[in-house]
């Protein structure tokens, strides 16, 4: 298995533009998490699938973030319009139920 | 609210040294239990984690932990730490019953002097 696969590995834009980030979590898998990783913050879970679903988006940090699952082998996180302090690292993890988080390599976002 | 503390936020030890992380954690009941390591420019890798049983639970690349119910705690452990171990460690919970949630301490980094 390739693992959760994350891309793009970078995203450099300027300020205002739309990001999209893509995942694709382990085939089999029910679950899929999107964190972000900031030096001040640290790992903070954004929102969660489950079959597809989002469960729980609470961490979402304002409206411009949104999250889509159209199918079980895809999501994306949408920052429109971006700001430089969304600069961050966006990991994708994915899980079956009782087991472990299955972490993506990440993308690095800067935002100018 | 479950809650995970790592007191230390740096640690540095020397090739070839023992090496114990500390991991408290705030639940009502015992959680779920990992350990995870991050190297630079990489995702999160799970060293190991515990669910029920034995204690003292075996992981990778040498690592162990040991659950202590009436410390709440999770200690991860190494007896001889190699240059490769250095990365930052994260202890993470999630509730036995209920969703699928990882809650993460804010994570230890370790560096490794020859």
């Amino acid at each position: 298995d390739a693992g959760v696969i994350q891309s793009p590995r970078h995203e450099v834009t300027e300020m205002g533009q739309e990001v999209t980030l893509r995942c694709k979590p382990i085939s089999g898998h029910d679950y899929l998490f999107w964190y972000r990783q900031t030096m001040m913050r640290g790992l903070e879970l954004l929102i969660y699938f489950n079959n597809n679903v989002p469960i729980d988006d609470s961490g979402m940090p304002e409206d411009r973030f949104s999250a889509k699952m159209p199918n079980a082998s895809f999501s994306t996180l949408k920052i429109q319009p971006s700001e430089p302090r969304d600069s961050a690292v966006y990991f994708c993890a994915s899980t079956g139920r009782r087991d472990e988080q299955y972490f993506g390599p990440g993308t690095r976002l800067t935002v100018t | 609210a479950q809650s995970v503390t790592q007191p230390d936020i740096h640690i540095t030890v020397s090739e070839g040294a023992s090496l114990e992380l500390r991991c408290n954690y705030s639940y009502g009941a015992t959680p779920y239990l990992f350990w995870y390591v991050q190297s630079p420019g990489q995702g999160l890798q799970l060293l190991l984690k515990y669910f029920s049983g034995d204690t003292l639970v075996q992981g990778i690349k040498g690592f162990e932990a040991e659950f202590k119910r009436s410390q709440s705690s999770f200690n991860l452990r190494k007896p001889s730490v190699h240059w490769s171990d250095a990365a930052e460690y994260f202890c993470a919970v999630a509730p036995i019953f209920g969703n699928e949630k990882l809650t993460f301490g804010t994570g230890t980094r370790l560096t490794i002097i020859p």
